[in-house]
């Protein structure tokens, strides 16, 4: 079947680096998503990506953050200047129609210290 | 603010009890996911249901979505060990994003 994979499992930076976390989506899906998940909290919607642009962001996605498709499989997320409060799961997740089927990947801990 | 609020929280039952696990908004939404997520993995979709009303059987899994599209139920006969996990709820209004619910922790015991 196929799966979203995400690359690296754990990630462990020091605040105020700037840190990549990487997808590759399913290959015939259309639109791209990061989430994020606070240990013992919520998943939390931060951005879709479509026709390479942002079609969507929350308020959390700020200036820290930028979405890139660099070629035609790979979707990465940028953290500019780490801080200690975006440690969490990090969730790429794809679909072939918006906002519908949605295939998530199975994440990046990242955490910050 | 959209907010998709789960109950029971945690759910401990024994093996061949039936559940229900309740999603609940005062938001309408456009459809509503039901996932479950494993510690440490990503949330695995289950069911989408888009239509107030609707039912959707999926083996043991009996997901309904409310009539006028604000709440949903997903109903499991005869839980087994493997059923547990992270049940979770995730509404979309005619955007891009899921908005997610709280959770309900189920724990099946042999």
């Amino acid at each position: 079947e196929p799966e979203v994979t995400q690359t690296p499992s754990h990630q462990v930076t020091q605040m105020g680096q700037e840190v990549i976390l990487r997808c590759v989506p399913i290959s015939n899906h259309l639109y791209f998503y990061w989430y994020r998940q606070i240990l013992g909290q919520k998943v939390e919607f931060l951005v879709s990506f479509y026709n390479n642009e942002i079609s969507e962001k929350s308020e959390i996605f700020d200036d820290q953050f930028s979405v890139e498709r660099p070629d035609g499989s790979n979707f990465t997320l940028k953290i500019r200047s780490t801080k200690l409060e975006d440690s969490a799961m990090y969730f790429c997740a794809s679909s072939e129609l918006a906002g519908y089927g949605y295939t998530f990947g199975s994440g990046t801990r990242l955490t910050v210290v | 603010t959209q907010l998709l609020e789960q109950s029971p929280q945690f759910l401990s039952i024994q093996e061949g009890e039936n559940l229900t696990v309740y999603c609940n908004s005062s938001s309408v939404f456009s459809s509503l996911q039901w996932y479950r997520q494993e510690p440490g993995e990503g949330p695995v979709l289950l069911v989408t249901v888009v239509t107030g009303g609707e039912v959707k059987k999926l083996k043991r899994l009996t997901f309904q979505f409310g009539d006028a599209r604000k709440d949903s139920s997903l109903h499991i006969t005869a839980a087994q060990p493997g059923d547990t996990g992270l049940y979770l709820c995730a509404g979309n209004s005619r955007t891009y994003k899921y908005i997610f619910g709280t959770g309900t922790r189920l724990k099946v015991l042999a």
